[in-house]
């Protein structure tokens, strides 16, 4: 296993666009969290999965961001209508469900235009 | 509800000193984790140091240590020896809870002068 990967590394999109970006966990893992860092700020989290059930959503996650974790294996998190603010590093990080013990992908850059 | 304060927005150490970050936060709980991670450029975060919040004995990995003051809800990291690979932005973290989410400080910038 090669630790969390994230996909695609940078993303640049037009306003008003959707995507949607990867996570694939490590496998034994069965806790996926996703978090949002912009510029100069420390990471803030959005949301979280245990196995394919989402148990958690920030209210920093407006109606335009949706995520899923089908099968509890990988996930993937899509905004809608992409705005300006949107613009940030998406982290994605998994752990075992009791465990402190995190592993960070390296995250999705998204640049809006 | 819980925050993560680091009040120094960068820092900076010359090679083979010293220097130490520093980091507060507030919390009603009584069982968490503290955490030190380290991001470089390349942008992944790297965990430095954990500290159990019911463990009175300060946390130390190498060069890396922690002063863990519980009562006082501080938890500074001393980076002994630095070296230039040590230069990053460090995020001090918190977790506790069933949901284990990280609550993160804003960051220090810290840079090694050769």
């Amino acid at each position: 296993d090669t630790g969390v990967s994230q996909d695609p590394r940078h993303k640049i999109t037009k306003r008003g666009q959707n995507v949607t970006f990867r996570c694939d966990p490590i496998s034994e893992h069965n806790r996926l969290y996703w978090y949002r860092q912009t510029l100069g700020q420390g990471p803030e989290f959005l949301t979280y999965f245990q196995n394919e059930a989402q148990l958690e959503k920030s209210r920093l996650l407006s109606d335009r961001f949706s995520a899923e974790r089908p099968k509890g294996s990988f996930s993937t998190l899509e905004i809608q209508r992409t705005e300006q603010g949107d613009s940030a590093m998406y982290l994605c990080a998994s752990s075992l469900a009791g465990s402190y013990g995190y592993t960070f992908g390296s995250g999705t850059r998204l640049t809006v235009v | 509800a819980q925050t993560v304060t680091q009040s120094q927005p960068e820092m900076s150490v010359q090679e083979a000193e010293t220097v130490t970050l520093s980091c507060t936060y507030d919390t009603s709980e009584s069982d968490y984790y503290l955490f030190w991670y380290k991001q470089p450029p390349s942008r992944q975060m790297i965990l430095v140091i954990r500290q159990e919040a019911y463990k009175q004995q300060n946390a130390t990995e190498n060069r890396f240590s922690v002063n863990f003051q519980k009562a006082a809800k501080s938890f500074s990291l001393k980076i002994s020896d630095s070296q230039l690979g040590d230069a990053a932005m460090y995020f001090c973290a918190y977790s506790a809870g069933n949901n284990r989410k990280l609550i993160w400080g804003l960051g220090t910038s810290l840079a090694v002068n050769p």
